[in-house]
Order: C-alpha cells, then structure tokens, then sequence
C-alpha cells in the first residue's frame, strides 16, 4: 500500500530556508499521470496548496508564496522535496504531502503532515 | 483565487445523527468539488470527488451532492470514527483552495 511520509527540521530561523522531503513508500514515485503535492495549514488557517511537481520535474506553484518555493524530485530515492526561502512566522504550519492523479485535480493520498515552527 | 465557505463551522452530534455540511465558492466551478476528512494525528482522507463520486473504500453513509456555487456533505448515521474535521476543496482552476472546514464533534 503506498503511503507518505514527511521528514525534516522542525524548527527553522526568521529569514532561513525551510527544507522537507516526502518519502513514497509501497509503490514509485515515477509515475506518468500523477503529480506530487505540498500542502501546509498554519495556525488558525485554512488548508493552503503550495503546489506539485510531476516526476518529470514539471511544477506548480501557487502564486502566493512568489519565488519563495521550489520543489524538486528524486525518483532513485522515490523522494520529492519543497524548500520556501526567507521564511517568516507566518511560514509556521503543519506541511502535508499529498498525491494528485493529472487532470484531476483531488489529492488521493496523504502524509500525516509535519509540523514547522519558525522562530528564533 | 476561488473563494471557499463552509458551514457550520463547528456542530456537536451523536452517534446515529445526521449531518449536513455545505460548502459556498465564490464563483461557479460546475462540479469540482471534493471533501476530505481529517482526524487529529491521522492524514486527511479522500472521501468525495467531483461533488458526489465516493472515493473506493468510504462507507456509503457519507454522500455529496451540488454543482455550481453550493454543495453538501451528507453523513447519513454518523459512526464514532466520524467524529472529526471535513473540509471542501475546489479543483476546478489553481491555485486549489479549501474550506475552513467543520468540526464535528461529540454532543
């Protein structure tokens, strides 16, 4: 059964860069017609869609975060990372990675999420 | 960005009850609409998509209807394992937006 799993620092400075990996395990991430999500939900806020990446190395990102966000892919490791630079408290929240079949757009698989606290 | 609403936010139940959630966007995205439930500690789950198809594995007692701007969650009997947070989610143009979500806990 495949599954996710999130893994990296928990805790990250004012103005450094957050760095988190998604570990697919039970099935492989080099797969045609699906993408790679991350999700986070800060404190209070709603569920936000940061954006996806194919195994191709193709991305999305949401507008709302700039060219603060980048993700890329390791298909040896069945590994897909995200990095968000110059982060602030409000970088503070749970990260989820989540699978998304192409052209459907729903997120069919998730992690368990992991939480991030930016502070000093 | 699509705008997305849910009430209530909150409701306390008890196990057999009924539960209706709805979900408002802030414009018209035909049918796509999913909703997920999320218990604390667990990955949120797939539960609805495309506004009424049951993701494989969810018990039939969950239900979605709408299309357009407005749509609903229907557990039909709710079961101790419900008891939990749903969200909707719009897949209709990025950036994908949720709901607020609503907690249903218990009575």
């Amino acid at each position: 059964q495949l599954e996710l799993q999130e893994s990296g620092p928990r805790l990250v400075k004012p103005s450094e860069t957050l760095s988190l990996t998604c570990t697919v395990s039970g099935g492989f991430i080099k797969i045609d017609d699906h993408y790679w999500d991350w999700i986070r939900q800060s404190p209070g806020k709603e569920l936000e869609w940061i954006g996806n990446i194919h195994y191709t190395g193709k991305t999305y990102y949401n507008p709302s975060l700039g060219s603060r966000v980048t993700m890329s892919v390791d298909t040896a490791k069945n590994q897909f990372s995200v990095k968000v630079t110059s982060v602030t408290a409000a970088d503070t929240a749970i990260y989820y990675c989540a699978r998304h079949p192409e052209r459907k757009n729903w997120f069919d698989l998730w992690g368990q999420g992991i939480p991030v606290t930016v502070s000093s | 960005d699509i705008q997305m609403t849910q009430s209530p936010s909150s409701l306390s139940q008890s196990v057999g009850d009924r539960v209706i959630i709805t979900c408002r966007t802030s414009e018209s995205i035909d049918r796509s609409l999913n909703w997920y439930q999320h218990r604390p500690g667990k990955a949120p789950k797939l539960l609805i998509l495309d506004a009424s198809t049951l993701q494989g594995g969810v018990p039939s007692r969950f239900s979605g209807s709408g299309s357009g701007t407005d749509f609903t969650l229907t557990i039909s009997g709710l079961q101790p394992e419900d008891f939990a947070t749903y969200y909707c989610q719009q897949s209709y143009r990025t950036p994908f937006t949720f709901g607020p979500g609503t907690k249903v806990d218990v009575k």
